[in-house]
């Protein structure tokens, strides 16, 4: 059965701090692997993965994949009041549907 | 460009009702999934649509179906409401290749 861990589940951190969110998975015929922010609305994109050991950019965050070991994380630098929200990880097989993961919430104090 | 648009956005219904919901993709996509979130089980896959055939479907009772159109519109009906139905349902869209999907605001769907 697919399964899509991260951690933490919650996460408190000052503006300024720098934070990693990690997401697992075990997902039969992977082929990428999405993150996604959520507000009090639904999922935004951020970043989308398929190859191993490529860092994605955009700003203060970035992602990287290793296919070997089965894992993603996602960095925030510099965090800002912001960036709080629920962090989504999403692997994807090859039908195309997402496992979402339960989220890590972020929780960014002034 | 327009992004992905559900309606309605709200929604509150009886025990053993049926109920449909609309969504429109991102000009362009031809996939619509859906998918529903609640508190409990996070975000769950219902079922993908690519030109007017379902490709994929999670694990859902068959009271959830859906249906596309000719123009990648989707709709997805629940019938016999429950009130473990009572959720936020997310309809997201993509162009075939590659994976990433958009996701629109949902339909907060409450059965009383």
């Amino acid at each position: 059965e697919d399964k899509v861990v991260q951690s933490p589940l919650s996460l408190v951190v000052h503006e300024g701090d720098t934070v990693t969110l990690n997401c697992s998975y075990e997902v039969t015929n992977f082929r990428s692997l999405l993150w996604y922010k959520q507000e009090k609305k639904a999922p935004t994109f951020l970043f989308m993965l398929t190859s191993s050991g490529i860092e994605k950019k955009s700003g203060r965050l970035s992602s990287i994949l290793d296919k070997k070991e089965l894992f993603s994380i996602l960095n925030i630098t510099a965090t800002q009041t912001g960036d709080s929200a629920i962090y989504l990880c999403a692997p994807g097989g090859s039908q195309g549907n997402l496992i979402f993961g339960k989220g890590t919430k972020l929780s960014v104090k002034p | 460009k327009a992004g992905v648009t559900q309606t309605p956005r709200y929604l509150i219904k009886t025990r053993g009702q049926q109920v449909t919901l609309s969504c429109s993709p991102i000009s362009g996509h031809r996939s619509v999934s859906w998918y529903q979130q609640t508190p409990g089980q996070g975000l769950q896959f219902l079922f993908e649509y690519f030109s007017e055939t379902q490709r994929n479907k999670g694990n859902f009772p068959g009271r959830f179906s859906g249906r596309q159109f000719s123009n990648s519109r989707s709709e997805m009906n629940v019938s016999t409401l429950e009130l473990g139905d009572s959720a936020l349902y997310l309809c997201a869209s993509r162009r075939q290749q590659p994976y990433e999907q958009y996701f629109g605001p949902g339909t907060r769907l409450t059965v009383t």
